[in-house]
């Protein structure tokens, strides 16, 4: 089946720093989706974003279908951002897989 | 509010002893999903539903059963639950186009549900 990998695993940051998290998947995809789940264990969707480039305030993410890959970006990180990122792509009708996450913490 | 709720958010049970866990969405969602998620391995998707009446294996089915008898309601059945399936799991909800191939929209989750068997 198919495979999604994120890295990095883990990303530590100053408050204020931008990073890049990115997630490759392995075969063709009807979509993709982006998650923060916040360290009470709540999920909320970010993205959805099966091509293209979005923006939402100090986030924005790129999926390069062709290419098998996304990036989401986070810019002027606050200690806020801290949590799991994990982004999900649905290969055939319904079904998603979601990738390992990259964990994020940001240091005030 | 838009939400999904799942009921209980927390239940310690014995191995063997029925249990299900609700999961409702008051979005009028046509797709709705189950998933556990485990240390080290993420989130794992175990059924879910493009509509009414109809329910689809994810990657981990097994000792689960799931009904759509109605649009907003979705709930996980564990018959002989083991310690195996202690975790936490997520109901979510999102729009749907029927017949669509990729038809899942940006997906709601509910709070959790965290399950110990022992």
């Amino acid at each position: 089946g198919i495979q999604v990998e994120q890295s990095p695993p883990d990303l530590i940051l100053q408050e204020g720093a931008n990073s890049t998290l990115r997630c490759n998947f392995s075969d063709s995809v009807n979509n993709l989706q982006w998650f923060h789940q916040n360290p009470w264990g709540q999920l909320i969707n970010l993205f959805y974003i099966p091509s293209g480039t979005k923006q939402n305030g100090r986030l924005s993410a790129t999926t390069v279908a062709t290419e098998r890959y996304s990036l989401l970006y986070i810019s002027s990180s606050q200690t806020t951002d801290s949590g799991v990122y994990f982004c999900a792509v649905e290969s055939q009708g319904g079904k998603l897989i979601f990738g390992q996450g990259t964990e994020l913490s940001v240091k005030p | 509010e838009a939400q999904v709720t799942q009921n209980p958010r927390y239940l310690i049970t014995v191995t063997g002893k029925k249990l299900t866990v609700t999961c409702s969405q008051n979005m009028n969602h046509e797709y709705m999903s189950w998933y556990r998620q485990d240390p080290g391995l993420g989130l794992r998707q175990i059924y879910y539903s493009m509509n009414v009446e109809v329910t689809d294996k994810g990657d981990v089915p097994e000792g689960y059963k799931v009904s759509r008898k109605e649009k907003r309601n979705f709930p996980l059945i564990l018959e002989s639950p083991s310690p195996n399936q202690t975790s936490l799991y997520f109901c979510a909800s999102s729009f749907a186009l029927a017949g669509v191939p990729s038809s899942s929209y940006e997906q709601y989750f509910g709070p959790g549900t965290r399950l110990t068997v022992t």
